[in-house]
């Protein structure tokens, strides 16, 4: 059965700090990886990632993947309060359908 | 382009009663998917709708669920009778039949409590 773990479960910091988000999974005939950003309503797509080593870049969000350790991290750096949200990654085996981890809990205070 | 909508966005009912979530997706999407996430776990896969046809509901809890998509088009789900472990957020998601990625575009959510 596939699995996503995500690491921390929650993260408290202020604006100006730089957050790294980990998930961690096992999934048969690896696809691709994504992550979500929650705010109040929709998942909303940030990233989808799959192939090693090469970093997608998106303003302050930044990720990358690692197929051999089967790992990624999600990085903010000069967080804002506007970044809080839930942050889910999900991986996508041979059927598309993806597995969601609990997903990882930033609130950044001003 | 108008996103995937949920219709309600939230349902308190009495356990024993039925409940019709309805998901309209972005127009043209043929792939339809509904999850469901429980207070505290993470978002589960429920059915995967291409067009009209059930492609896999194997995420499917029991058969006091029946999702439908008549025509292809929007979808609804139903849960008759409703128990209290079906309280969740209920999410919708399409996407492209042609696009390799198939990335998902998700809908607000119906919030669904049963008490």
């Amino acid at each position: 059965e596939d699995k996503v773990v995500q690491s921390p479960l929650s993260l408290v910091v202020h604006e100006g700090d730089t957050v790294t988000l980990n998930c961690s999974y096992e999934v048969t005939n690896f696809r691709s990886l994504l992550w979500y950003k929650q705010e109040k309503k929709a998942p909303t797509f940030l990233f989808m990632l799959t192939s090693s080593g090469i970093e997608k870049k998106s303003g302050r969000l930044s990720s990358i993947l690692d197929k051999k350790e089967l790992f990624s991290i999600l990085n903010i750096t000069a967080t804002q309060t506007g970044d809080s949200a839930v942050y889910l990654c999900a991986v996508s085996g041979g059927s598309y359908i993806p597995t969601f981890g609990r997903g990882t809990s930033l609130i950044v205070h001003p | 382009e108008a996103g995937v909508t949920q219709f309600p966005s939230h349902s308190v009912i009495e356990k024993g009663q039925t409940v019709t979530l309805r998901c309209d997706p972005i127009s043209g999407h043929d792939n339809l998917y509904w999850y469901r996430r429980v207070m505290g776990k993470e978002i589960k896969f429920l059915l995967h709708f291409v067009k009209e046809s059930k492609q896999d509901e194997s995420g499917m809890p029991n058969n006091r669920f029946l999702a439908e998509r008549t025509g292809g088009t929007y979808s609804t789900l139903k849960v008759q009778p409703a128990e209290l472990e079906d309280s969740g957020v209920y999410f919708c998601a399409s996407s492209h039949l042609s696009d390799s990625r198939r990335e998902q575009y998700f809908g607000p959510g119906t919030r669904l409590t049963v008490t």
